[in-house]
């Protein structure tokens, strides 16, 4: 089971923003970065933001991403049709001998 | 640019081993300071990391899964593999082979495209 938890939806207009939580422990997020992934219907995750608020080449500066605490959020302003997927926050957890773990994923939708 | 593919059977009987490899193209697989991980993802359902081996050897699992599961490296190929034994039908998932970066930072990137295993007798 997974032990970063997000909410299951998130829905806004085209041009809004919209903004996800993904909160952790001291074990995982309170202790190491943050990754964020993007997964398009039927296709492989994405990287999107590494070490908490890092954008790989090629993603637009619409997405941001931050930490706090035992706490993350990814942001997405200027929202547009094709950010509509699923969206999976991702840290390193130090306890029992060390485990990467996946949060619960928040399901993105346009209207 | 790396990419990586997946292969292996797609149907698997229950209790017996499942076995897929992932080959890396467009680098090497030993260059850098790279680590490479497998991901699964049951239908409908999230994303769970099952392990990373670095080209040393050195591996780290996921608890929940570490009893079954068995990663390694050739070099030789660019290539690396998963074994996972005992299967139910609780490891039905698409499965992702990716690299990794960074000891706790972990960021993976890039991810191959997945391989459907379906756990039926």
């Amino acid at each position: 089971q997974s032990v970063l938890t997000q909410p299951p939806s998130a829905s806004a207009t085209p041009g809004q923003r919209v903004a996800i939580s993904c909160s952790g422990s001291t074990s995982n997020i309170g202790s190491n970065t943050v990754n964020w992934y993007q997964q398009l219907p039927g296709t492989a995750p994405k990287l999107l933001i590494y070490s908490n608020n890092q954008r790989p080449s090629g993603v637009p500066d619409r997405f941001s991403g931050s930490k706090s605490g035992t706490s993350a959020s990814l942001a997405i302003s200027g929202l547009q049709s094709e950010d509509e997927a699923d969206y999976y926050c991702a840290a390193w957890d130090d306890s029992l001998n060390g485990s990467y773990v996946f949060g619960t994923g928040t399901k993105v939708t346009v209207l | 640019q790396v990419q990586l593919q997946e292969s292996g059977p797609g149907l698997v009987k229950p209790s017996q081993t499942l076995s897929l490899t992932c080959t890396v193209s467009g680098g090497s697989i030993s260059s850098g300071s790279y680590h490479w991980s497998w991901i699964r993802q049951p239908a409908g359902k999230g994303l769970e990391w099952i392990g990373r081996i670095y080209t040393s050897g050195s591996t780290n699992y996921n608890p929940s899964l570490k009893s079954r599961v068995t990663t390694s490296v050739d070099t030789s190929k660019n290539q690396f593999s998963l074994k996972l034994s005992s299967v139910t039908a609780a490891d039905t998932a698409v499965y992702f082979c990716a690299r990794g970066w960074g000891r706790t930072s972990n960021w993976l990137d890039p991810w191959g495209q997945g391989t459907l295993v379906t756990v039926s007798s």
